[in-house]
């Protein structure tokens, strides 16, 4: 119940593209879904997140949608650049009282763009 | 600029011996911090929560006594691999949630850790 999946495992866009990639997760209780951008040999940096009170988010190039009874959110990335180019994980948690519980992670999705 | 560091980014040490791994928070206090491996090409893998001033949350099939977690104080979480063998080498992350103002915190990322054991 605490998996999230994630699709495609890779995903190559050509330059000036748009980019989806999925997600879907069991548990109800999560009501926070964070993407995440990974460089090789760097750590993870949040690109956009979003929370069930809302359908979808929009920062710059980068917006989620997201479908509450489905259980499922997806990250769109328009105009892809080749400097977009990483590895993304979908992530979801249960935000408490004590503020933000630890995260449960996709699987990773290697994007690569092409000229 | 970066909110969470790690030190060292890189050791490559002998097996046998043991590893320690410093987590930073640096312009907020974390009071939970969390620890994780990352194998090639795969995704994090939450090892354990450390808690300042209480002892540290292990997830199942993590080793206590292997990978020891100690929460210092208010900015700094340590992870010390223990008698080290080659099936450890790995890429370590932590990362701490920093309050965002609403509703929520936003959990930053060290840059990681390249443990390799000989």
């Amino acid at each position: 119940q605490q998996q999230v999946k994630q699709s495609p495992q890779s995903l190559i866009v050509q330059k000036g593209g748009i980019s989806i990639i999925n997600c879907a997760y069991e548990n109800t209780a999560f009501d926070y879904f964070p993407w995440y951008q990974q460089f090789p040999g760097k750590g993870p940096a949040l690109l956009i997140a979003i929370r069930p009170d809302v359908s979808e988010k929009k920062e710059g190039r980068f917006t989620i949608s997201f479908n509450k009874s489905a259980k499922q959110f997806s990250l769109h990335i328009m105009d892809s650049q080749p400097g977009d180019s990483a590895t993304y994980f979908c992530a979801a948690s249960v935000i408490s009282n004590f503020g933000n519980e630890k995260l449960t992670f996709g699987t990773g999705t290697r994007l690569t763009i092409i000229p | 600029g970066a909110v969470v560091s790690q030190h060292p980014s890189r050791v490559i040490c002998k097996s046998g011996t043991s590893v320690k791994i410093e987590c930073r928070s640096l312009d907020f206090q974390a009071t939970t911090m969390f620890w994780y491996r990352q194998f090639p090409k795969k995704s994090l893998m939450l090892m354990a929560t450390s808690n300042e001033g209480s002892k540290a949350t292990y997830e199942q099939g993590v080793e206590k006594d292997k990978f020891l977690i100690n929460h210092a104080s208010l900015t700094l979480s340590t992870l010390t691999v223990t008698s080290a063998h080659p099936e450890d080498s790995s890429f370590y992350i932590c990362s701490a949630p920093r309050p965002a103002g609403g509703y929520t915190d936003t959990q930053y990322f060290g840059p990681g850790t390249r443990l390799t054991v000989l």
